[in-house]
């Protein structure tokens, strides 16, 4: 258990709709990553949020967009939902500094019908 | 731009054979770590190993081994008499200090391990 909490575990959605994932960082982690992994994409990072500010940003889409809480814990938000959209998506989340591994949570896998 | 190549899309090999997953990395950064990440077909990333760039001393943790060589860019993962249970999707991984840290991920290499 890399104590990373991703809800929901699965996701089945319509296109055109809109999903919330959700993940609980690491107790005292103040970084949370999300990452993309698609069959013809890889593993794609998607955006770093560190003390609830946007902190680094990758190939994320205009349809996405991602918060960090006072609490930490983040959510992914993604609208406009396409096929392509079908992934498993990740949270990891680090301390800054010396301990520099990302833990992973369990990943939520979206199906987009 | 940083950046991980991982050349083996999929290796398969027979129990108890040696096999070694390549990884080239790219960085103009200093300081930065590197890492490898076993995702088997249940679907989780379990982290195998991080090491940073000032430290250069190979390791060995059991069957696995790791061989970093800066004047190489490289950062190659040994699994030495391989089993079944080692079958699943390895990424090596960068992460660069003045990139916030995030982790950039090679796109994988499958590995197959037949009894």
């Amino acid at each position: 258990d890399s104590g990373v909490t991703q809800t929901p575990k699965h996701l089945i959605t319509a296109t055109g709709q809109r999903v919330t994932l959700r993940c609980s960082p690491r107790s005292g982690d103040l970084s949370v990553y999300w990452y993309q992994q698609s069959l013809d994409q890889g593993l794609q990072f998607l955006i770093q949020y560190y003390n609830g500010e946007e902190r680094a940003k990758g190939n994320i889409l205009e349809r996405f967009s991602a918060q960090q809480f006072p609490d930490l814990h983040s959510e992914l938000n993604l609208s406009s939902l396409e096929l392509g959209d079908s992934a498993l998506y990740f949270c990891a989340s680090s301390g800054l500094g010396q301990n520099t591994e990302a833990f992973f949570g369990q990943g939520t896998r979206l199906t987009v019908v | 731009a940083q950046k991980v190549t991982q050349a083996q899309t999929e290796i398969s090999v027979v129990e108890k054979e040696d096999v070694t997953l390549d990884c080239v990395y790219e960085t103009r950064d200093t300081t930065y770590y590197l890492f490898w990440y076993k995702q088997p077909p249940s679907g989780e990333l379990v982290f195998l190993i991080r090491r940073n760039s000032f430290d250069e001393q190979n390791e060995i943790s059991g069957r696995y081994s790791w061989n970093f060589q800066k004047s190489t860019s490289s950062f190659n993962f040994t699994i030495t008499a391989s089993q079944v249970v080692d079958s699943a999707v390895y990424f090596c991984a960068l992460s660069e200090a003045n990139g916030g840290f995030k982790t950039i991920f090679g796109a994988g290499t499958r590995l197959f391990v037949k009894a």
